[in-house]
């Protein structure tokens, strides 16, 4: 069963980046049938997608967070990678990673269980 | 304020029947991106509920159904019960900005 699991530090100062890794296990990230993104949750609020990046390293990102993100993938680690730079208290959330079906609207499913970052000096 | 509309909140009684409507527009709906469907239980990840308009991954009860018309798809649930109430997602596609776009989503209170 394909599972998805974040780490990273959960306290990140203002103006530093936040960086996140998920690792996945069950099955290969180098699936030609997938992406592997990012989407993230401000406490109380809805959700947002910030980015997804084939195993090839092809990848797309929200317009609005474009200028901030790096997301990368490590097949031998079956990894993958999210970095937000100049953080502010406005990128407080929980971030989960996830699989995106790009071949079938985009769908995601799994997610994996959230991890809390948050912005604060 | 996100791309596709969710109302807040709706409710209904044990076995009641509720919808929960996503509107969205002419670039990601009405242009024929498919609409998916997620429910959010308290303190846990979302979970796929509906996919590609209609269709429910194995595991999903038939209670909960798609649809989708126009510029707006909706999400029905029959037979209402207490373990329902979470918060819904819906999701697709904005070929406008070139970015997946999800719901403010829809908190379902069973009274």
């Amino acid at each position: 069963q394909l599972q998805l699991q974040e780490s990273g530090p959960g306290l990140v100062k203002p103006s530093e980046t936040l960086s996140l890794t998920c690792t996945v296990s069950g099955d290969s990230i180098s699936t030609s049938s997938y992406y592997w993104g990012w989407i993230r949750q401000p406490p109380g609020k809805g959700l947002e997608w910030i980015g997804s990046i084939h195993y090839s390293g092809n990848t797309y990102f929200n317009p609005s967070l474009e200028s901030r993100v790096t997301i990368s993938v490590d097949t031998s680690k079956n990894q993958f990678s999210l970095k937000l730079s100049s953080v502010t208290a406005a990128d407080t959330a929980v971030y989960f990673c996830a699989r995106l079906n790009y071949s079938s609207g985009r769908r995601v499913d799994p997610w994996g269980q959230g991890t809390l970052a948050t912005v604060s000096s | 304020q996100s791309v596709l509309t969710q109302p807040p909140s709706v409710s209904g009684a044990p076995g009641q029947r509720v919808t929960i409507s996503c509107t969205g527009s002419n670039s990601n709906i009405g242009a024929g991106y498919v609409v998916h469907w997620y429910q959010q239980l308290p303190g846990t990840a979302p979970k796929l509920l509906i996919y590609g308009n209609i269709n429910r991954p194995s595991g999903v009860p038939d209670r909960f159904s798609g649809s989708k018309s126009g510029t707006s798809a909706s999400l029905a649930i029959t037979g209402l019960q207490a373990e329902d109430e979470a918060n819904y997602y819906c999701q697709s596609y904005d070929g406008g900005l070139s970015s997946v776009v999800f719901g403010g989503g829809t908190k379902l209170t069973v009274l």
